[in-house]
């Protein structure tokens, strides 16, 4: 499995845009690149993912450095309901998740 | 449509006694996957299924441990006998692919204390 790495924790302001930065330097050709966040008392939740271009969705944007070694999920304006773990996963065809102690971000008002 | 679905959502038990936890996937996915966390550590991978077979349980304890998938619809994870340092939340998810170009649903996760 692809080794990352990502800030203990982020602070955000509401409605300001947040930049997530994951380095994950081994990941392999084949591995997507997956994010997912974990409010209090709830079970993961997927939030995108990609493989070597930039991804959009309602939830979040997805850039891709060229040479894959790193990513950044990008939350165009923050809410407090965003205040979450969010965690950066390479994957491949093995398929199973191999969560880290991923990114807590903070909103405040 | 209808998420994955977990219950119970907590269960308190004593060491020794047996607990069977209950995951139902979206309808159609045929992968099924479990996960756990245990107090202060990472989200770990316990096992894997793919319609009633299991493809990977790798990162199945030990063989208190029981996972079924009857038929390929939902699935029970059962531990028999429970020990203390089995309390954690237990989460299940489901995907329509088995490969890493698809995303992952979880359920809300059962929370199991062995007293």
């Amino acid at each position: 499995d692809a080794k990352t790495t990502q800030p203990n924790s982020m602070e955000s302001n509401e409605e300001e845009p947040v930049h997530l930065p994951c380095n994950h330097s081994t990941i392999s050709g084949t591995d997507y690149i997956h994010w997912y966040r974990q409010l209090p008392s709830q079970g993961p939740e997927y939030v995108i993912h990609g493989l070597t271009s930039n991804v959009n969705n309602r939830m979040a944007s997805l850039a891709i450095a060229e040479d894959r070694k790193s990513s950044t999920l990008i939350l165009h304006r923050a809410t407090l309901r965003d205040a979450a773990v969010y965690y950066c996963i390479p994957t491949g065809t093995a398929s199973k998740l191999t969560f880290g102690t991923g990114t807590r971000l903070q909103v405040t008002l | 449509e209808a998420g994955v679905t977990q219950f119970p959502s907590h269960s308190v038990i004593e060491k020794g006694q047996t607990v069977t936890l209950r995951c139902d996937p979206i309808s159609g996915h045929d992968n099924l996957y479990w996960y756990r966390r245990v107090m202060g550590k990472e989200i770990k991978f316990l096992l894997h299924f793919v319609k009633e077979s299991k493809q990977d349980e790798s990162g199945m304890p030990n063989n208190r441990f029981l996972a079924e998938r009857t038929g390929g619809t939902y699935s029970t994870l059962k531990v028999q006998p429970a020990e203390l340092e089995d309390s954690g939340v237990y989460f299940c998810a489901s995907s329509q692919r088995d490969s890493g170009g698809y995303g992952y649903t979880f359920g809300s996760g059962t929370r199991l204390t062995v007293v």
